[in-house]
């Protein structure tokens, strides 16, 4: 099956730095990336659709300057938390498809801390 | 507004035993339905999925039953094990657009040996 790798699995940081995540499709082109954020014990949260060279769309109260997402390839898009505070902490999932008629797949996901 | 509701919320069966979790959905444009499997700390991994023209699809262990006229679907573990112990989200999506899925909110499942 298809793999999508993110890193890093596990980030700490401090309040008020920026913290990038990136993830990479492995063996096929993604035209299109999904990212996730997901609360203890919660379902999965898309925050927002990046397809490859243009602007990410974000979901309804995903603050785009917050969370910066560059989808420059077709293996790679990345996930900037800007000027992190605690309540950014949280699981970031990435998944990734060939194109908006294909299954995506799921990255390994990311727990930030904010301390 | 949950557009796909999922439950239990959580589920503990023991070794052998076949848990069952039920999801139901509202939009009638979906015609896509995965389940994903989801160990703590990693992402949630494609497990098994059903099309509408289908009432039922057997993967392994895994069964899904669909029912469209009620708008339901259901993953059956058969045979389950310790190392079923997971959480399981039921989603929706429709192929025709993106395969963005709407998930369910998620049972936690264990199983004890």
């Amino acid at each position: 099956g298809a793999v999508v790798s993110q890193h890093p699995s596990r980030v700490i940081c401090k309040s008020g730095t920026s913290v990038k995540i990136e993830c990479r499709s492995l063996d096929f082109q993604a035209t299109t990336m999904f990212w996730y954020r997901q609360f203890p014990k919660q379902s999965l949260m898309l925050m927002a659709t990046s397809n490859e060279g243009s602007k990410a769309t974000y979901e309804q109260g995903v603050e785009k300057d917050k969370f910066l997402i560059n989808h420059a390839s077709l293996t790679l898009s990345t996930l900037t938390v800007t000027s992190a505070h605690p309540e950014d902490s949280s699981f970031y999932i990435c998944s990734a498809s060939a194109s908006s008629n294909t299954e995506a797949f799921f990255g390994q996901g990311t727990r930030l801390t904010v301390v | 507004q949950q557009q796909v509701k999922q439950s239990p919320q959580s589920l503990i069966v023991q070794k052998g035993g076949i848990p069952i979790i039920n999801c139901a959905y509202e939009n009638t444009a979906f015609d896509y339905f995965p389940w994903y499997q989801q160990f703590p700390g990693k992402g949630p991994a494609l497990l098994i999925a059903i099309r509408p023209d289908v009432s039922e699809k057997k993967e392994g262990r895994f069964t899904i039953s669909f029912n469209k006229s009620a708008k339901q679907f259901s993953l059956h573990i058969m045979d389950s094990q310790p190392g079923d112990s997971a959480t399981y989200f039921c989603a929706a999506s429709r192929a025709g657009g993106s395969y963005i899925p709407t998930f369910g909110r998620g049972t936690s499942l264990i199983v004890h040996p």
